[in-house]
C-alpha cells in the first residue's frame, strides 16, 4: 500500500543544519516533494526531486534520495527562526493520478 | 502573481446543513486539486479537477462533490455535514502537464467547523 512515514518532531539550535527525514512506500514514485506549513497557513512548495535523481540543491535547501531504500531527505542549512514550522513530505505514484500521498509532517523548532 | 486564492477563510455550520467552499487557481494553471487536513488524520486527498471534469477522487463518500468552471475556478460541496467533517479545506492548483505530474501550488486553505 501507499504510506509515508516521518518523525514528528525535531528541535535545532539556530545557524545549526537541520535535516528532515521521510520513507516511503510506494516504488512507483515519480515525484516527491517538500512541503513547508507555517501556523494558520496554506502549504508552501519547497521543492521536490524526480525519482530518477539522487540530489537536488536550491540555496539553503538540499535534498536526497535514496530510491534503493526508499527515502528522502531535507536539509536545511544555518536554520532560522523564520525556518520554524511543520514540513511535509509527499510523494505522488506512477501514471497521471495527481494524488499526493502525504506524511504526518516534522515540527521543526529552531532555538535562538 | 497571484497566487491559490480560497474563500471563505472560515466557514462555521452545524450538523446536516451544507457548506460551499470556492477556490480560484493561479493563472494559467488549469488543474485544481482539493484536500482535507484534519487533526490526527494528516492530509487527504479529495479531489482533482482538470478542463471542467473529474479526474481523480480520493477515499471519501459522495456527499463530497465539486466542480470547476470554465474560468478553471472551482467548488467543493459537502451536503449532511457531520462533525467529522471538521477540518481545513486546502486547494491547490498545477499546470496540466500533458500528462505528466506537476507540482501543486496550494491556497491558505477555508477552516470548516462543525457545531
Amino acid at each position: 500500500g501507499e504510506d509515508v512515514e516521518q518523525s514528528l518532531f525535531l528541535s535545532v539550535r539556530e545557524g545549526d543544519s537541520s535535516v528532515i527525514n521521510c520513507t516511503y512506500t510506494d516504488s512507483s514514485s515519480t515525484y516527491l516533494y517538500w512541503y513547508k506549513q507555517e501556523p494558520g497557513a496554506g502549504l508552501q512548495l519547497l521543492t521536490y526531486i524526480f525519482s530518477n535523481m539522487d540530489m537536488k540543491q536550491d540555496q539553503r535547501l538540499t535534498v536526497l534520495l535514496n530510491k534503493k531504500d526508499k527515502h528522502l531527505s531535507l536539509r536545511i542549512a544555518d536554520t532560522q527562526t523564520g525556518d520554524s514550522a511543520i514540513y511535509f513530505c509527499a510523494e505522488t505514484g506512477a501514471g497521471n493520478n495527481r494524488k499526493l500521498i502525504w506524511g504526518l509532517g516534522t515540527s521543526l523548532a529552531v532555538n535562538p | 502573481e497571484a497566487g491559490v486564492t480560497q474563500s471563505p477563510t472560515h466557514l462555521i455550520k452545524t450538523r446536516g446543513q451544507q457548506a460551499t467552499l470556492r477556490c480560484s487557481p493561479i493563472s494559467g494553471h488549469t488543474s485544481v486539486y482539493w484536500y482535507q487536513q484534519a487533526l490526527g488524520l494528516g492530509l487527504q486527498f479529495l479531489l482533482w479537477y482538470d478542463e471542467g471534469e473529474e479526474r481523480n477522487r480520493g477515499n471519501f463518500p459522495p456527499r463530497f462533490s465539486g466542480r470547476q468552471f470554465p474560468n478553471y475556478s472551482s467548488e467543493l460541496n459537502v451536503n449532511a455535514l457531520e462533525l467529522e467533517d471538521s477540518a481545513l479545506y486546502l486547494c491547490a492548483s498545477s499546470l496540466a502537464g500533458q500528462g505528466r505530474n506537476q507540482p501543486q501550488h496550494f491556497g491558505d486553505g477555508t477552516r470548516l467547523s462543525i457545531l
